[in-house]
């Protein structure tokens, strides 16, 4: 089983839409969560970390289940500049002090928004 | 303040040949970490570095592959002989992390490789 699975889309969605974005994870021990965003040709960046409680950060809003481990992102009001590659990331524990400092990414998923 | 620096941006060369990939991280980050992208793996971690000390080089494909990092503001990532299945895209990181906390990881601009 991979550490970190997304769906890889495409996922084709019209301009004002809403999207969601599931994500699950394998290692139990996560503690960190965050969505990165991936332009065709460009480096990841990172969009916004997910916390327990859910999050909001204008159109966009990330929700977290530890039980089912699972990590989703939700984007409302779709904008043509949304479209881009949405990388689900996690956080690989390691025996080192803290040990939070290695990451795994997801393949992720292709988002195109259509005019 | 300038982001993380990769150079050079793009590479062909021969199979065989060594290429060394260049990486600046940003000032004042103590963790560098190097990662190979392609379309069938994604982003794959292959080293990264604490206070320029490798702490995990488990992701290094093969004795080909070496990575040095001699003081903070500079490493290199070296393929040595080259061979197509190289042929990625090779992104460096850099993040600065406080006791527990995973902060975000900033990525350069990545050094696109063909290996002929």
């Amino acid at each position: 089983r991979k550490e970190v699975e997304q769906d890889p889309g495409p996922f084709n969605v019209p301009e004002g839409a809403t999207v969601a974005f599931n994500c699950t994870y394998s290692n139990s021990a996560s503690q960190s969560f965050f969505w990165y965003r991936q332009d065709c040709r460009k480096e990841p960046k990172l969009l916004m970390s997910v916390y327990s409680s859910g999050n909001e950060d204008g159109r966009f809003t990330a929700q977290l289940n530890r039980a089912s481990q699972y990590i989703s992102l939700l984007i409302r009001d779709s904008k043509l500049s949304d479209s881009a590659t949405y990388l689900c990331v996690v956080n690989a524990p390691t025996r080192r002090l803290f040990g939070n400092e290695k990451l795994t990414f997801g393949t992720g998923t292709r988002l195109t928004i259509i005019p | 303040d300038a982001g993380v620096i990769q150079s050079p941006r793009h590479e062909v060369t021969e199979m065989g040949q060594e290429v060394t990939l260049r990486c600046k991280p940003i000032s004042g980050h103590d963790y560098l970490f190097w990662y190979r992208q392609t379309m069938m793996r994604g982003l794959e971690l292959l080293i990264y570095f604490n206070n320029n000390v490798p702490i995990d080089d488990s992701g290094m494909p093969e004795d080909r592959f070496s990575a040095k990092m001699p003081n903070a503001s500079f490493s290199t990532l070296k393929i040595q002989p080259s061979e197509p299945r190289d042929s990625a895209v090779y992104f460096c990181a850099s993040s600065f992390i406080q006791g527990a906390m995973t902060d975000t990881q900033y990525f350069g601009p990545g050094t696109r490789l063909t290996v002929l």
